[in-house]
């Protein structure tokens, strides 16, 4: 089965940081990008970023630079995403999401999402 | 590069069609993605009119200009969700829009 499935909610204080898993199965992990994904309280969705499973090159989006850090461990089939000084307004469910240039780069497969409480 | 824009909700009757827009798509990569409450989102349409596998005729995507737009025919009730497009950029990131609230009636 094709999955993506990420670690468990989070409850950070301001200033701290968090580090999500997001574990693939079912297909190629170094053949697909993952991308993280966040969603605030009632809000939209928020591209953060992406990275390379294969040789673990990483692009992020400008909002988030100097605070993300993504990386992959192919032994585990295992991508991570580091987000440092944390603050309230990083409340917000994280999602990891594969990306497939098959289907014009869309977002094919998403994890359940990790909840991440900064208080 | 700004999110794209999308109506903030729109609404429908059982059985009938609703679009939805999304506004400063500047290239094909255009997808629209289903989100019900406490789930992730789930895709629905690739490279702007392309469905994959399992998702129902119900559900078609245009373009034209810059604007994107998601139509739902013979609305169901569990089409109730949230709809947000996105697509990649020129500037090799993607931007999502803020996202469209259907309510059937």
């Amino acid at each position: 089965q094709v999955q993506l499935v990420q670690s468990g909610a989070e409850v950070k204080k301001p200033g701290a940081s968090v580090r999500i898993s997001c574990e693939a199965s079912g297909f190629s992990f170094s053949s697909y990008y993952l991308h993280f994904v966040r969603q605030g309280p009632g809000q939209g969705l928020d591209w953060m970023g992406m990275i390379s499973p294969s040789d673990g090159r990483t692009t992020y989006t400008q909002k988030f630079q100097g605070r993300v850090i993504m990386t992959s461990d192919t032994s585990t089939n295992t991508v991570y995403m580091e987000l440092t000084s944390l603050r309230s307004e990083d409340t917000a469910i994280y999602y990891c999401a594969r990306l497939d240039w098959e289907l014009g780069g869309a977002f094919d497969i998403w994890g359940h999402g990790t909840l991440v409480t900064v208080s | 590069q700004s999110a794209l824009t999308q109506p903030a909700s729109v609404s429908g009757s059982p059985g009938q069609s609703v679009t939805i827009s999304c506004t400063g798509t500047s290239r094909d990569d255009v997808s629209w993605y289903q989100q019900h409450p406490g789930e992730p989102p789930k895709l629905l349409i690739h490279t702007v009119t392309k469905r994959p596998s399992g998702v129902s005729n119900r559900f078609s995507g245009s373009k034209s200009g810059s604007t994107a737009s998601l139509t739902i025919s013979g609305l169901h009730f569990e089409d109730e969700a949230d709809y947000f497009c996105a697509s990649y950029t020129s500037s090799a990131i993607w931007i999502f829009g803020g996202g469209t609230k259907l309510t059937v009636l």
